[in-house]
């Protein structure tokens, strides 16, 4: 158990539609990062949120967007659902420190969200 | 570019030993990481070795890394069924994102 939650476990959405999924980080940690991992693929990095800032980006269209809360808890909400977003989400908390430029932040993986549009 | 490559698949049986091999492109990778995934499960952390080691052993676990090579390969000692998954190696990108292969499976005959 790695202390961070994904909800929905399952969700069905048709094309067009929009999407919120929702991630509780792991106590003590400040920043979320969200993949996207399609069937048979290795997880692609959608955003980073850090600070309730994005912190990078990966190569995926501005229909992908995320919030980021005081409590560090975070969304992923995707607009326009195509056929190609169906896949397993999954989110990842870390904490980031400044000093010593430490680039460990270890991530931890949630149990994601499967997404499946129509 | 970011790159990471991995053979698709493995396959041992019960008490063997399992060598799963990665190669990674980005020389300025501080962080390489194996974790694992179980069926519809998420990725469980199993170890990481600074780019300053070129070993680190965990239990049944060591970790060998080449950084001339760019090269890091996962050996697990006396596989069990229960290590059957997908194994995913992984650097940490230029924007603190991780960088996956495509993962290996691991199948574990008895």
């Amino acid at each position: 158990e790695t202390g961070v939650t994904q909800s929905p476990t399952h969700l069905i959405k048709t094309r067009g539609q929009q999407v919120t999924l929702r991630c509780s980080s792991q106590s003590g940690h400040n920043t979320v990062s969200w993949y996207q991992q399609a069937l048979g693929q290795g997880p692609q990095f959608i955003f980073q949120y850090y600070r309730e800032e994005e912190n990078g980006r990966g190569n995926f269209p501005p229909r992908f967007s995320g919030l980021q809360f005081p409590n560090y808890s975070s969304e992923l909400n995707v607009n326009a659902l195509e056929l190609d977003d169906s896949a397993l989400y999954l989110c990842a908390s870390s904490l980031k420190t400044i000093a010593g430029g430490d680039r460990k932040e270890t991530q931890f993986f949630g149990p994601g969200t499967r997404l499946t549009v129509l | 570019g970011e790159d990471v490559e991995q053979s698709l698949f493995l396959s041992v049986r019960e008490g063997d030993s399992s060598v799963i091999n990665c190669t990674y492109t980005d020389s300025s990778s501080t962080y390489l990481y194996w974790y694992k995934q179980e069926p519809g499960a998420g990725l469980q952390l199993l170890t990481y070795i600074f780019s300053n080691m070129d070993m680190k052993q965990d239990q049944r676990l060591t970790v060998l890394l080449n950084k001339k090579d760019k090269h890091l390969s996962l050996r697990i000692a006396d596989t069990q069924t229960g290590d059957s998954a997908i194994y995913f190696c992984a650097e940490k990108g230029s924007q603190g994102n991780l960088i996956f292969g495509k993962g290996t499976k691991l199948s574990v005959k008895p």
